[in-house]
């Protein structure tokens, strides 16, 4: 059982599609993140949400937009990509102060 | 200003050996959380050890242990007997508590140290 899922896994795509990542937990975490990590492989929080609701907006191009149907999932749609857009994308979970429990990335390549 | 430093940006360590990884973080805020990830070549992030601010004892995980020195802000990673599968880029992070809701408390990452365990 995966407990944090994202899909797709990898992802090419061209300059000025628009395209969505998608975050599945099990865990019953009521927060959930996505972070985004650089080729340096610097990691940095994008958003935040905590049973649906948007908690951290941290300063990226309003092209990149979360949405969470329900509190077991958080996806990512990502409008007239960028090659700078390119980067793994990492979903995580947490319960208040529990540990974070990260999905195995999505690398994203904007060609 | 940067709130977490790992200022090993790389290391090679005799397998067998014992390692240290070096993180100091910055904070201002009395409750907080240190976290340290092992990210290997094929990419997930797997947490290993966690120590609160209010922790009395150092963390400790099978061989991985947490030197936590909160007068100097530092939470170095110790791992003892080294393993081939020790090979990664290691991330120390800190959680910060703000204000009374304790969702999105986002987790603050360092630059990595990418260790390489020699046979």
């Amino acid at each position: 059982d995966t407990a944090v899922s994202q899909t797709p896994k990898y992802l090419v795509t061209q300059m000025g599609n628009d395209k969505s990542i998608k975050c599945e937990q099990n865990l019953g975490h009521d927060t959930m993140y996505w972070y985004k990590q650089d080729s340096k492989k610097f990691l940095k929080i994008m958003f935040s949400y905590n049973n649906k609701e948007l908690i951290i907006n941290e300063t990226v191009p309003n092209r990149f937009s979360p949405k969470s149907p329900d509190k077991a999932h958080l996806n990512l749609h990502i409008n007239s990509l960028e090659l700078g857009d390119s980067a793994v994308y990492f979903c995580a979970s947490s319960r208040n102060r529990d540990g974070y429990t990260f999905g195995s990335g999505t690398r994203l390549t904007v060609v | 200003a940067q709130k977490i430093t790992q200022t090993q940006p790389g290391m090679f360590v005799q397998e067998k050996e014992a390692v240290t990884l070096d993180c100091t973080y910055d904070t201002s805020d009395p409750s907080y959380g240190l976290f340290w990830y092992k990210q290997p070549s094929s990419g997930e992030m797997i947490f290993l050890i966690y120590q609160g601010s209010y922790d009395q004892q150092n963390a400790t995980e099978g061989r991985y242990s947490l030197n936590f020195q909160k007068a100097r802000k530092s939470a170095n990673l110790v791992i003892s007997a080294s393993q081939l599968g020790d090979s990664a880029m290691y991330f120390c992070a800190m959680r910060e508590r703000r204000g009374r809701k304790a969702a999105g408390n986002k987790l603050t990452f360092g630059g990595g140290t990418r260790v390489l365990v020699k046979p």
